[in-house]
């Protein structure tokens, strides 16, 4: 596809239940960026991949989260025994190259713990 | 220290100007001004950046002062369909993480 695609677009899940959200960036797009975007709130920033290694995972809330991205494309970010204070919408960003290149957004994953 | 400070929310009607301004009083010499769209249920979209005096593209025009220490994004003639939330960052060259804040909620009516 032409932009962000981000699976699935929502995701229900039950507290203690563990999660993966999937990203694909666009194709040649080195930078990859994960955030997260509460009710009424700008984006957060995760973790930020240039390639395969994650540059900055400063932003993971603490180490119930984890993303990978094994072949330099596509990430998976893990949640791992989700609580309530884990839903929100998930945002997958990449950019060319990253640092000051505009970067695009996919659509999201709403993520619901219940 | 919030990079930039933005009004919460603007109303505004159909065909109307809208002009959104930002404030980034400790803008550093190689900071850009850049400004991203998001509407209901999608991430944001780039709409444009700038570094001094004026940009402006087919969605907006950005006023940038000789000071550097506000921006003002403007919107020719919207329509019900602008109405989204406009982000305004200041990032260095060398950034690679976008820091938002809350934005400014903008709605038009008809």
């Amino acid at each position: 596809g032409a932009g962000v695609s981000q699976t699935p677009s929502n995701k229900v899940t039950e507290k203690g239940k563990y999660v993966e959200l999937r990203c694909d960036p666009i194709s040649g797009h080195t930078a990859l960026y994960w955030y997260r975007q509460s009710l009424g709130q700008g984006p957060e920033f995760l973790i930020y991949f240039q390639g395969t290694g994650a540059a900055d995972d400063s932003g993971l809330p603490n180490d119930r989260f984890f993303a990978v991205r094994p072949e330099g494309s596509v990430s998976t970010l893990k949640i791992q025994r989700t609580e309530r204070g884990d839903s929100a919408v998930y945002l997958c960003a990449s950019s060319l190259t990253g640092g000051n290149t505009e970067a695009f957004f996919g659509q999201g994953t709403r993520l619901t713990v219940v | 220290l919030a990079k930039t400070t933005q009004p919460i929310s603007m109303d505004s009607y159909e065909g109307q100007e809208v002009n959104i301004t930002c404030s980034h009083n400790n803008i550093a010499t190689n900071d850009y001004i850049t400004w991203y769209q998001q509407f209901p249920s999608q991430g944001p979209r780039f709409i444009i950046q700038g570094y001094k005096t004026k940009v402006t593209n087919e969605v907006a025009s950005l006023f940038i002062p000789a000071d550097r220490k506000s921006s003002t994004l403007s919107l020719p003639r919207v329509s019900l369909s602008d109405t989204a939330v406009y982000y305004c960052l200041v990032e260095s060259s060398n950034d690679y993480k976008l820091s938002f804040g809350a934005g400014t909620t903008v709605t038009v009516r008809a």
